[in-house]
């Protein structure tokens, strides 16, 4: 079946724009997560959702980043205000509820120059 | 102190080899622990869960040591196609989908 889909697969922008970066989960997968994976680091968590309930967002580095998800099916990571320091790759992943493992997308490369 | 922490390599080994990779966490409360797999510029993939008992799968066995804190992983008879880097990933929740928190990975280059 369909796995994680992420889009665009690679964005470049300009320091001071906005972003939304799109992620697609597998069908029925109740919990939604996003990292950020800088170059030659490893995954920094950003924020998780879980069903209805509230999100977990203690992973936000800063006001600027915020995400949102309709239902149990796709989300929106914005970056408002595009910092150097944001570029990175940009991964979601996907899980059922009852089970560990988490299931990635292809990322997102976002470049701000 | 780092939540997970792992030898960044890397690893440079020949084919056939045995290599075996540690990874140490800091909480305590820590009940699930897996090994993802990370190729260059591709995203992870959940290569096994560890289990208290340990486990192995083909030429890949996973510990546990509670005690000490630490999650290894060891693979037999080297492929070059196992060329990649190693996540050790841990969340304190059983049987439910929750955060995970990465290490940063430790990398491996297998030679002919």
């Amino acid at each position: 079946g369909a796995g994680v889909s992420q889009s665009p697969s690679n964005k470049v922008t300009e320091k001071g724009k906005d972003v939304e970066l799109r992620c697609d989960p597998i069908s029925g997968h109740t919990a939604l997560y996003w990292y950020r994976q800088r170059l030659g680091q490893g995954l920094e968590f950003l924020i998780y959702f879980q069903g209805n309930s509230a999100p977990d967002k203690s992973g936000l580095p800063s006001d600027r980043f915020s995400a949102e998800r309709t239902g149990e099916s796709v989300s929106t990571l914005t970056i408002q205000r595009t910092q150097q320091e944001d570029s990175a790759v940009y991964l979601c992943a996907s899980s059922p509820v009852m089970v560990g493992e988490q299931f990635f997308g292809p990322g997102t490369r976002l470049t701000v120059l | 102190r780092k939540e997970v922490e792992q030898d960044p390599g890397p690893f440079n080994v020949p084919e056939g080899a045995t290599v075996a990779f540690n990874c140490t966490y800091s909480n305590s409360a820590s009940q699930s622990f897996f090994w993802y797999r990370q190729d260059c510029r591709k995203e992870p993939k959940l290569l096994m869960s560890v289990y208290s008992s340990g486990n192995e799968d083909g030429r890949f066995t996973a510990q546990l040591n509670r005690a000490s804190q630490y999650i290894s992983l060891l693979i037999r008879d080297s492929k070059l196609s196992d060329s990649a880097t190693y996540l050790c990933v841990v969340t304190p929740h059983t049987g439910t989908a929750s955060k995970l928190t990465f290490g940063t990975g430790t990398r491996l280059q297998v030679t002919l």
